[in-house]
């Protein structure tokens, strides 16, 4: 298997402009995680499904974070407008139902915000 | 979940035995203790999680005190690609949170 995919693997853009981060889960798994890693805050959750449905959305900094999981196999994590300080290394993770605690971690989106 | 204390930094020689100690004086009777660590510009990766009795894997070992308040991780012989942040973790077994809670965890050096 592949393990998680996550692209791009680095993103550098304007403060105001739109970011899409992309996840594809390791197949068969049944829950999907997306966290952010700073140096002043370490890893932290932002949002999890199960399902493909959102089950604990309450990490999400602010409404300008967004994510949706359209099927069993992709996700996504939008910010809109980005500001510097959501400068961070975003993680996506999957997991199965039966091992939520033994998830797998993608290599990470690198986001800078100019 | 519960929390866990561990050391920031530990230090270690290539080709010995590494323990990494792990404090979780809360932890309920239905927590299971996770290791993962996370590498130089990687994800987190898993390690090794157990319940009460000592547990092996190919990467490592899990001591678990008697009383369950503490743990070790044990890499038997050290190598330069185990330097890493090596985080402890609690998770409720069949609880309703999907997530995991990072401490800060312990940063190993391994010196050649």
């Amino acid at each position: 298997d592949a393990g998680v995919i996550q692209s791009p693997r680095h993103e550098v853009t304007e403060m105001g402009q739109e970011v899409t981060l992309r996840c594809k889960p390791i197949s068969g798994h049944d829950y999907l995680f997306w966290y952010r890693q700073t140096m002043m805050r370490g890893l932290e959750l932002l949002i999890y499904f199960n399902n493909n449905v959102p089950i604990d959305d309450s990490g999400m900094p602010e409404d300008r974070f967004s994510a949706k999981m359209p099927n069993a196999s992709f996700s996504t994590l939008k910010i809109q407008p980005s500001e510097p300080r959501d400068s961070a290394v975003y993680f996506c993770a999957s997991s199965l139902a039966v091992a939520r605690g033994t998830q797998y971690f993608g290599p990470g989106t690198r986001l800078l915000v100019l | 979940d519960a929390k866990t204390t561990q050391p920031n930094s530990m230090e270690s020689n290539e080709e010995e035995p590494v323990h990494l100690p792990c404090n979780h004086s809360t932890i309920s009777g239905t927590d299971y203790i996770h290791w993962y660590r996370q590498l130089p510009s990687q994800g987190p990766e898993y390690v090794i999680h157990g319940l009460t009795s000592n547990v092996n894997n190919r990467m490592a070992s899990l001591a678990i005190a008697e009383d369950r308040k503490s743990s070790t991780l044990i890499l038997h012989r050290a190598t330069l690609r185990d330097a890493a942040v090596y985080y402890c973790i609690l998770r409720e077994y069949g609880g309703s949170q999907g997530n995991l809670i990072f401490g800060k965890g312990t940063k190993l050096s391994v010196k050649p």
